[in-house]
């Protein structure tokens, strides 16, 4: 069973900080994708990382994705209190006839000022 | 950019009664997911149509059911409701030949008293 796992599950930080939430999973996949999420809302797509050593940013947030070592992580760069939310990873998995995100139990981020 | 519609955004509901979600996918989108969401919980999914087939189903109990129309869109069905379904319940929805994310709606809240 693929098990997608984040740490830290929460973070208080102080705005002007930096900080690197970490993705892992057990099981081979090349896709990967952040979500944020504000209280009661929807998910927002982040970052699409599609094969190994893939990075993007936006902004003040930073994605990479190891595949060999099944581990993404998203790097804050001088946190703003607007970045304030909850940040999911979610594995893609594809079979024949069919796929599927596995979701990270979530990174609750409060950036203090 | 159109985005996935889902309706209603908040029912409530008595115990042992039915309810029935509504999704509308993004066009041309041949994939669409159901996520459940449980206060402070990451989304598990439920079950999920490629081409109005079902395709994959997750953690979904017997009592609940879905399927997907000529048009696209699809519906999740829920009997005999108890309190433990009360949660988000999430519609999303992908061209599954594009390496592309999930496209979540804003979901619809149900409480079940």
């Amino acid at each position: 069973e693929l098990k997608v796992e984040q740490n830290p599950l929460f973070l208080s930080m102080q705005e002007g900080k930096n900080y690197t939430i970490y993705c892992n999973y057990s099981t081979t996949s090349d896709r990967l994708y952040w979500y944020r999420q504000d209280p009661g809302k929807s998910l927002e797509s982040l970052f699409v990382l599609l094969s190994n050593g893939a990075v993007k940013q936006e902004g003040r947030l930073m994605a990479s994705l190891d595949t060999k070592a099944r581990l993404s992580t998203l790097h804050i760069t001088a946190a703003v209190h607007d970045l304030s939310a909850t940040y999911f990873c979610a594995v893609d998995i594809r079979w024949e006839y069919g796929n599927k995100l596995v979701f990270g139990a979530g990174t609750i981020l409060r950036v203090k000022s | 950019a159109a985005g996935v519609i889902q309706s209603p955004r908040h029912l409530i509901k008595e115990k042992r009664e039915t309810a029935t979600l509504k999704c509308y996918p993004i066009p041309r989108h041949d994939t669409v997911y159901w996520y459940q969401q449980g206060p402070g919980q990451d989304p598990q999914f439920l079950i999920s149509f490629y081409e109005k087939m079902q395709s994959d189903k997750g953690s979904i109990p017997d009592r609940f059911s879905a399927q997907q129309f000529s048009d696209y869109h699809s519906e999740l069905n829920m009997s005999s409701l108890e309190l433990g379904d009360s949660a988000l319940y999430f519609c999303a929805s992908r061209d599954r030949g594009m390496n592309s994310p999930l496209h979540f709606g804003n979901g619809t809240r149900l409480t079940v008293t």
